[in-house]
């Protein structure tokens, strides 16, 4: 079974600074994909950036970019000028990669929540 | 618009009553899940259903059941069983084999006393 773990519970920011959320997860696969899903306070799930392990170019979505470690099993989170609308919880999810028909179910961290400050 | 739309907003039921949870989805997505959110966790997998007229249970199916009768729709029962019914539950589609990305609405707050 795939866990993931967020080692911060809580995180925060000043407003225009860089900061960067940890996670680690364990598996045995070798062909996955992992996610960072933020939840403001209106509880709505929105995917913020999405990594393919086969890949080793890190993913970037403008603020927002990876630090992809496959064999440390790690995947940070950098936001980069943070904004006050950036305040949230953000959570890393893992996913296997399937061939066919197959669950794709989501294994979740418990998550980090973020606060910037202005 | 396409969308996951879930209703109500907040639910409150008194212990020993079933009650159902509505999901609804216009973004032609074959797969639909239910996931459940307490204070301080992740989310973790209640259902999940690949097609229509079939579903599998997730990590803490115990006490919940489903139905899949349209492609659009995935109602959630929690029942009376279930020993802590209060959370937030939250609905996602994924669309085909191509696609590995799930899409949540916004989700129900259950509250059961």
């Amino acid at each position: 079974a795939q866990t993931v773990t967020q080692s911060q519970p809580e995180m925060s920011v000043q407003e225009a600074e860089t900061v960067t959320l940890s996670c680690t997860y364990d598996t045995s696969e070798n062909n996955y994909y992992l996610f960072w899903y933020k939840q403001p306070p209106s509880r709505q799930m929105i995917l913020v950036i999405r990594q393919e392990a086969y890949k080793q170019q890190n993913a970037t979505e403008n603020r927002f970019s990876v630090n992809f470690q496959k064999a440390a099993k790690s995947f940070s989170l950098k936001i980069s000028d943070s904004q006050l609308g950036d305040t949230a919880m953000y959570f890393c999810a893992f996913m296997k990669h399937h061939r066919g028909g197959s669950n794709y179910k989501l294994t979740f961290g418990k998550g980090t929540l973020l606060t910037v400050n202005p | 618009d396409g969308g996951i739309t879930q209703s109500p907003k907040y639910l409150f039921r008194k212990e020993g009553q079933n009650v159902t949870l509505s999901c609804e989805q216009n973004l032609n997505h074959d797969a639909m899940y239910w996931y459940r959110q307490d204070p301080g966790q992740g989310l973790r997998l209640i259902y999940y259903s690949q097609i229509v007229n079939d579903f599998q249970k997730g990590d803490i199916a115990e006490g919940y059941s489903v139905s899949r009768e349209k492609k659009e729709s995935f109602p959630l029962t929690v029942t009376s069983a279930q020993k802590n019914p209060t959370a937030f539950y939250l609905c996602a589609s994924k669309g085909g084999s191509s696609s590995y990305e799930q899409y949540f609405g916004p989700g129900t707050r259950l509250t059961v006393t």
